[in-house]
């Protein structure tokens, strides 16, 4: 079962250069996100879309775009990396009702460095 | 504040040991709990949810109390490979159907021979 797929794993990038992060599931699930994680503070919601062609902005969107224009697929693309967005990225999917009881299932994650 | 806390520890406890890890949330709109655990350099993975007349899976036991706005895990009987970071997970309602995972920042759990 692949689940949450992200590519790709590891990524080192120059500040002011752009790259895409892929992320698919293969559970038909309604409901993706993004997420990233910095030392001591927890994942933090980017981007979040709760169906294809729908998408919305979490706690920290600045400096990323989504899109989804499929149900399975859900990019999140950096526009001009900056040393800030040095993190480990997250994608998570779930179903359309989704924290209620099920939570949300991750992907395997991308670390990103930018120097 | 955050809207989760936890004690980020990190808890050092033998083999066989009983440890409590807790949790508090700030908001009261908050509709569903879960605790998730992450090793090191993965991903999380969903633990349990919590549910307000508190739920066990095997040696784990959840509580939640709304009131307090407090949510704590139970691991009775620790083993080597509970070490770990625990999450807490809380689930708030944005507009619409829309909903928000708000995770706090992890305790870190090393069970030790």
């Amino acid at each position: 079962n692949a689940g949450v797929t992200q590519t790709p794993k590891f990524q080192v990038l120059k500040t002011g250069q752009s790259m895409t992060l892929q992320c698919a599931q293969d559970m038909n699930h309604e409901y993706m996100s993004w997420y990233r994680q910095d030392p001591g503070m927890g994942l933090r919601l980017i981007h979040y879309s709760v169906g294809a062609g729908i998408t919305d902005q979490g706690e920290v969107p600045n400096g990323y775009n989504v899109s989804r224009s499929t149900t399975e697929d859900f990019p999140l693309r950096l526009l001009s990396a900056a040393p800030s967005q040095t993190s480990v990225y997250f994608c998570a999917s779930s179903l359309k009702d989704p924290f209620a009881t099920s939570g949300a299932f991750f992907g395997q994650g991308t670390r990103l460095t930018v120097v | 504040r955050k809207e989760v806390e936890q004690d980020p520890g990190p808890f050092n406890v033998p083999e066989g040991a009983t440890v409590a890890f807790n949790c508090t949330y700030s908001n009261s709109a908050s509709q569903s709990f879960f605790w998730y655990r992450q090793d090191c350099r993965k991903e999380p993975k969903l633990l349990m949810s919590v549910y307000s007349s508190g739920n066990e899976d095997g040696r784990f036991t959840a509580q939640l109390n709304r009131a307090s706005q407090y949510i704590s895990l139970l691991i009775r009987d620790s083993k080597l490979s509970d070490s770990a970071t625990y999450l807490c997970v809380v689930n708030i309602r944005l507009s619409g159907s829309a909903r928000q995972l708000t995770f706090g920042s992890g305790t870190q759990l090393t069970v030790l021979p």
